[in-house]
């Protein structure tokens, strides 16, 4: 099984519509992270989580929120879907006990928004 | 505002032959250097990384050079092959591991046989 496993992995959906994407790991890192990935973007953090009490806001934070339900889990919600956050996005975790700063990715959602 | 700028935005090149990626990052608070690495359909996933005190690090056939004075630092994939076919992103993090990795566009590989 996968360590760091993401739902849905595609999803197309409608302007306006809510839309969430879920994130589940099972390797009990404490910090959470995500990205989207453009074409000639690279990838751009939109929120990242410490703990389940912390939640911060990264460099594209507009237009998405999240929660962290468990230490083993991170939603991304867009409030209401617009083209341009059609992307993929990706969930990243790492282990702040490590001493490590490696992040392990899932495997992506490719989000379309018509 | 992009921090870290990565050259080229693609790269083909052949079985045996040298591959070079480079970065380059304004913030001299940065101080920890990974690549990335992504197959389609995959996440990306870590490859090798850096710290500035030293100015090269070598694991099989890739290297990171590290060149903190002109804010730049390079991956050289030696012996190519087509199974090196991706996408390479590098990558900074700031001094004291706040976690934070800032990316830059990312470079696609081709190696034909």
């Amino acid at each position: 099984d996968a360590d760091v496993t993401q739902t849905p992995r595609n999803r197309i959906t409608k302007t306006g519509k809510r839309i969430m994407l879920e994130c589940s790991q099972t390797k009990g890192h404490d910090r959470m992270y995500w990205y989207r990935q453009d074409p000639g973007l690279g990838l751009r953090l939109i929120y990242y989580s410490f703990d389940v009490k912390d939640i911060n806001k990264g460099e594209i934070s507009d237009g998405y929120s999240v929660s962290r339900q468990a230490q083993a889990k991170f939603s991304l919600s867009l409030e209401s879907a617009i083209p341009n956050q059609t992307a993929l996005y990706f969930c990243a975790t790492s282990d702040s006990l490590s001493g490590l700063d490696t992040q392990y990715f899932g495997p992506g959602t490719r989000l379309t928004v018509l | 505002q992009q921090q870290v700028k990565q050259s080229p935005q693609s790269l083909i090149v052949q079985k045996g032959g040298i591959s070079i990626i480079n970065c380059a990052y304004e913030n001299t608070a940065f101080d920890y250097f990974p690549w990335y690495q992504q197959f389609p359909g995959k996440g990306p996933a870590l490859l090798i990384a850096i710290r500035p005190d030293v100015s090269e690090k070598k694991e099989g056939r890739f290297t990171i050079s590290f060149n903190k004075s002109a804010k730049q630092f390079s991956l050289h994939i030696m012996d190519s092959q087509p199974g090196d076919s991706a996408t390479y992103f590098c990558a900074a993090g700031p001094r004291g591991y706040t976690g934070k990795l800032i990316f830059g566009q990312g470079t696609t590989l081709q190696v034909k046989p």
